[in-house]
C-alpha cells in the first residue's frame, strides 16, 4: 500500500504569509494527487487535482506542484478564510489514501 | 452540480453491521467516468479512505477494511450504499459519501456521525 506523509503536522502562520505544505508518497504516484481543505464540522473541499489543476471556484492564491513522490501545496498570501486543516490524497492504482493532515493555525 | 446526502443509523451495536446510503441529486449515478465512495473521520482525527466504486463495475477498498466492507450502486434509486460488518468501537466516526472524476472527490455529503456502542 502507498503511504502518504505530510509535513509539517501543524503550521502557525499569519495573514499575508506564503505557506507551503509538503506531501510525500512512499512510492511513485505520477501526478495522481489531490489537495483538500477542511474546516471543523464540515466536509472537505477539493482545492487541487492531478497535482496542479485548480478546481473551479478555488482562489488562484492556491497552487499545487510536484510529481512522482513529492508534492507541495502553496498558498501565496494566506487569508483569514484559509485557516483550517489540509489533506493530500493519492488516487493511484486500486488503493487510495489520505495524508495525516496539516493544520494551518493563527500564529 | 451534484449533491450528495448520507442517511442511516447514528448508533449501532458492536459486532453488528453498519448500512449507510448516499442519495445523489443533480446528476446520474450511471455516469461512467465517476467514482462513488466513502470516507470516514474518527472524532478528532484525520480522513480515512474506505473505498470507491465505478458504475462500470470497478470497486476498490482500503486493504485493512477489505474483509468487512462492500459498496454497491442502485441505479433505479440513484443512490449508493456502504456495508461494514463486525463493528467495533474503532469504527466510530463521521462517515462521508463522496464522488468525483478519476479518484479525487469534488462532491461530498455533509457527513453522518456513527457511534458504535458495546
Amino acid at each position: 500500500d502507498i503511504q502518504m506523509t505530510q509535513s509539517p503536522s501543524t503550521l502557525p502562520a499569519s495573514v499575508g504569509d506564503r505557506v507551503t505544505i509538503t506531501c510525500r508518497a512512499s512510492e511513485s504516484i505520477s501526478g495522481w494527487l489531490a489537495w483538500y481543505q477542511q474546516k471543523p464540522g464540515k466536509a472537505p473541499k477539493l482545492l487541487i487535482y492531478q497535482a496542479s489543476s485548480l478546481e473551479s471556484g478555488v482562489p488562484s492564491r492556491f497552487s499545487g506542484s510536484g510529481s512522482g513522490t513529492e508534492f507541495t501545496l502553496t498558498i501565496s498570501s494566506l487569508q483569514p478564510d484559509d485557516f483550517g486543516t489540509y489533506y493530500c490524497q493519492h488516487y493511484y492504482g486500486h488503493s487510495w489514501a489520505f495524508g495525516q493532515g496539516t493544520k494551518v493555525e493563527i500564529k | 452540480q451534484l449533491q450528495l446526502q448520507e442517511s442511516g443509523p447514528g448508533l449501532v451495536k458492536s459486532s453488528e453491521t453498519l448500512s449507510l446510503t448516499c442519495s445523489v441529486s443533480g446528476g446520474s449515478i450511471s455516469t461512467s467516468s465517476y467514482y462513488w465512495g466513502w470516507v470516514r473521520q474518527p472524532p478528532g482525527k484525520g480522513l480515512e479512505w474506505i473505498g470507491s466504486m465505478n458504475y462500470r463495475g470497478g470497486s476498490y477498498y482500503e486493504p485493512s477494511l477489505m474483509s468487512r466492507v462492500a459498496i454497491s450502486i442502485d441505479t433505479s434509486k440513484n443512490q449508493f450504499s456502504l456495508s461494514l460488518t463486525s463493528l467495533t468501537a474503532a469504527d466510530t466516526a463521521v462517515y462521508f459519501c463522496a464522488s468525483g472524476l478519476d479518484g479525487y472527490k469534488a462532491y461530498w455529503g455533509q457527513g453522518t456521525l456513527v457511534t458504535v456502542s458495546s
